[in-house]
């Protein structure tokens, strides 16, 4: 069984601060999603990387995928109210199973 | 095409009723995939469809679920003598190829009574 392991489980800052949040596997992933997801809704995509080291800018939010492709990590820069929900992350193993393996999340909020 | 849709979005039924669920994919996607959120935790992969072969079941999804999708395109989810662990949200997502870009629906939220 894959596991992904997400920390920290919930964090909670002030606006305008800096964030990052973790996703770390014992794994190889071949791809690595990061989702958002509000109350009550499904998960949205925010990413994907593929290539170890990778890096994806969004606006404020920069998402890196480590060398050997087990763990990623998600950096919110100025942090805002809107920002506030559960970030997941999910990975594809290279073979087997072909359904995402999430992680339990991150639930973050961003205090005004 | 506004994306996954499922319907209800809400169901709340009594113990030991039998409940089904439906997803429209997007159009053009051949993937389809079942997952089941509970309180506090990360989506759990049920099932997933390529087209209407159903290709992989999870150990999750005990002889009381079953997915059926006909003509590839929409698909449902049935669960039978539905049980108080049965709640849970419910969420489809649907994909192009292999995982490249998969959506979710809103989801459908069970309650069982």
């Amino acid at each position: 069984t894959q596991l992904l392991e997400q920390s920290p489980q919930f964090l909670s800052i002030q606006e305008g601060e800096n964030l990052t949040v973790y996703c770390n596997s014992s794994s190889v992933f071949s791809s690595l999603q990061w989702y958002r997801q509000e109350p009550g809704e499904g998960p949205v995509l925010l990413v994907t990387v593929v290539t170890g080291g990778e890096v994806k800018k969004l606006k404020r939010l920069t998402f890196q995928f480590g060398d050997a492709r087990k763990d990623s990590s998600l950096h919110i820069t100025a942090a805002q109210p809107g920002d506030t929900g559960l970030y997941l992350c999910a990975g594809i193993s290279g073979g087997g199973a072909d359904g995402l393996t999430f992680g339990k999340g991150t639930h973050l909020i961003i205090q005004p | 095409d506004t994306g996954v849709s499922q319907d209800p979005r809400h169901k709340i039924t009594k113990r030991g009723q039998n409940v089904t669920f439906r997803c429209d994919p997007i159009s053009e996607h051949n993937r389809l995939y079942w997952y089941r959120q509970t309180l506090g935790q990360g989506p759990e992969f049920l099932t997933y469809f390529q087209n209407e072969a159903q290709l992989e079941k999870s150990r999750l999804l005990s002889d009381r679920f079953s997915a059926e999708r006909p003509k590839g395109s929409f698909s449902t989810l049935e669960i039978q003598r539905t049980e108080q662990g049965d709640s849970a949200m419910y969420l489809c997502a649907s994909s192009q190829e292999r995982w490249t870009e998969a959506f979710f629906g809103q989801g459908t939220r069970l309650t069982v009574v």
